[in-house]
């Protein structure tokens, strides 16, 4: 059973850097792609960008300049950085786990199988 | 980008109705396509992937089809869990973007 734990800072002033990190708990860390995905209030989904174990990144263009997500294999944690943060990025943040074809160990993110909780982000001054 | 878009964006049902929801994505994404489920507060939860795999433990009243840029999600009859909003997701080239969301309420 595959279970994703996240938590962060809530309240977030203008310019400030937002932080969250999310848990994995059960099954294999290594092997998969690990995402962070967005949802402003009362709106769609946004895919931030996705990390693996070896710590390989790939990031949405439009928040590119802005994003850094790192991994903790030890800890079988991975972690969302978002800095200069504007009342736009306020949102319910969610980390996932992807799923998809897995060849050699290793398996593709073609969808997001496993989410955490969400962890509402409030940009205000 | 891959733009996607669903219709309609509200639809209202009654239990027991068969539903149909539609995703048609800017350019063909092959069978790249899931549906997840969300309720108010709670994370979206994967329903169908590859256009019409099932995910483990999804009831069966569940289907997808499609392919290319037109897709279908149909819940055969609509139980009182399944009002929710749905979205589409497609994959492609090492990009997932999202459909803005169909949300199923009672008629």
């Amino acid at each position: 059973q595959v279970q994703l734990q996240q938590w962060g800072a809530g309240l977030l002033k203008p310019s400030e850097t937002l932080s969250l990190t999310c848990a994995v708990y059960g099954g294999s860390f290594s092997g998969y792609y690990w995402s962070w995905i967005r949802q402003p209030p009362g709106k769609g989904l946004e895919w931030i960008g996705e990390i693996n174990h070896s710590g390989s990144t790939n990031y949405n263009p439009s928040l590119k300049s802005r994003v850094t997500i790192s991994v903790d294999t030890s800890k079988n944690q991975f972690s969302l950085k978002l800095s200069s943060v504007t009342a736009a990025d306020t949102a319910v943040y969610y980390c996932a786990r992807g799923g998809g074809e897995c060849s050699g160990g290793s398996c593709y993110q073609e969808y997001f199988q496993h989410w955490g909780q969400g962890t509402l982000v409030t940009v205000s001054s | 980008d891959i733009q996607m878009t669903q219709s309609p964006s509200t639809l209202s049902a009654s239990v027991g109705d068969r539903v149909t929801i539609t995703c048609r994505a800017s350019q063909s994404i092959s069978s790249w396509l899931a549906w997840y489920q969300q309720k108010p507060g709670k994370a979206p939860k994967l329903l169908i992937y590859k256009a019409s795999s099932l995910e483990s433990g999804v009831p069966s009243r569940f289907s997808g089809s499609g392919s290319g840029t037109e897709f279908t999600l149909t819940i055969s009859s609509l139980q009182p869990d399944d009002f929710a909003t749905y979205y589409c997701q497609q994959y492609n080239s090492g990009t997932w973007t999202f459909g803005q969301g169909t949300k199923v309420e009672i008629k």
